[in-house]
């Protein structure tokens, strides 16, 4: 069982719609990540938290919209999606942004949007 | 040229038998190298860091040629719960100081019994 929890699993949105992603950890891990993964491709960066803030946005439009609440909290809310957005959803988190290596993923969210 | 490469699969291999992965990279300052497995639709997960001077853990086998900037992954005595895709992931340095993991296309294995 991973040790990063997601929510939901799968979410199905329409393009007018508001939702969010959430992703919790409870490994006092202080770097989290946002993975986005179409299929048969590999996982692409989106954004990375350290220590709570936003540390780098792989230029991801506007739609995207992270949060950290706290040091075990990631949200992904998304607006006005459109249906390209489509996708796997992984949330991960690492030790600290020193050490990358051991990545924790969360089991993601499969996004549809209609 | 992308940062990091592999072969492009799929592999099917039969049980008991060995196969080897490829994986080269193109930034030169990358400094750290790992293998992460992916099962059908779940998540990756790490398999094991590369080395320098090449590391085994078990039936697997990594390496690592600076040089010529690739890794490589070995499997021997193949099992039927090795089926999954590899992923290559290169810890790149980039702008400001921030690094990041590129993970490379992943090669799909599928052991036949």
């Amino acid at each position: 069982d991973t040790e990063v929890t997601q929510t939901p699993k799968h979410l199905v949105m329409g393009m007018t719609n508001k939702k969010s992603l959430k992703c919790e950890q409870h490994m006092g891990h202080r770097a989290m990540y946002w993975y986005k993964q179409k299929a048969k491709k590999p996982p692409e960066l989106m954004f990375v938290y350290s220590y709570e803030k936003l540390s780098i946005n792989e230029s991801v439009p506007s739609r995207f919209s992270p949060e950290c609440p706290n040091s075990s909290l990631l949200n992904l809310h998304l607006h006005a999606l459109q249906p390209e957005d489509s996708a796997l959803y992984l949330c991960a988190s690492s030790q600290d942004r020193a050490k990358t290596e051991k990545l924790f993923f969360g089991s993601g969210t499969q996004l549809s949007v209609l | 040229r992308k940062e990091v490469e592999q072969d492009p699969g799929p592999f099917n291999v039969p049980e008991g038998a060995t196969v080897a992965f490829n994986c080269t990279y193109s930034n030169s300052a990358s400094q750290s190298f790992f293998w992460y497995r992916q099962d059908c639709r779940k998540e990756p997960k790490l398999l094991m860091s590369v080395y320098s001077s090449g590391n085994e853990d078990g039936r697997f086998t990594a390496q690592l040629n600076r040089a010529s900037q690739y890794i490589s992954l070995l499997i021997r005595d193949s099992k039927l719960s090795d089926s999954a895709t590899y992923l290559c992931v290169v810890n790149t340095p980039s702008n400001f100081g921030n690094e990041k993991l590129t993970f490379g296309t992943g090669t799909r294995l599928t052991i036949i019994p």
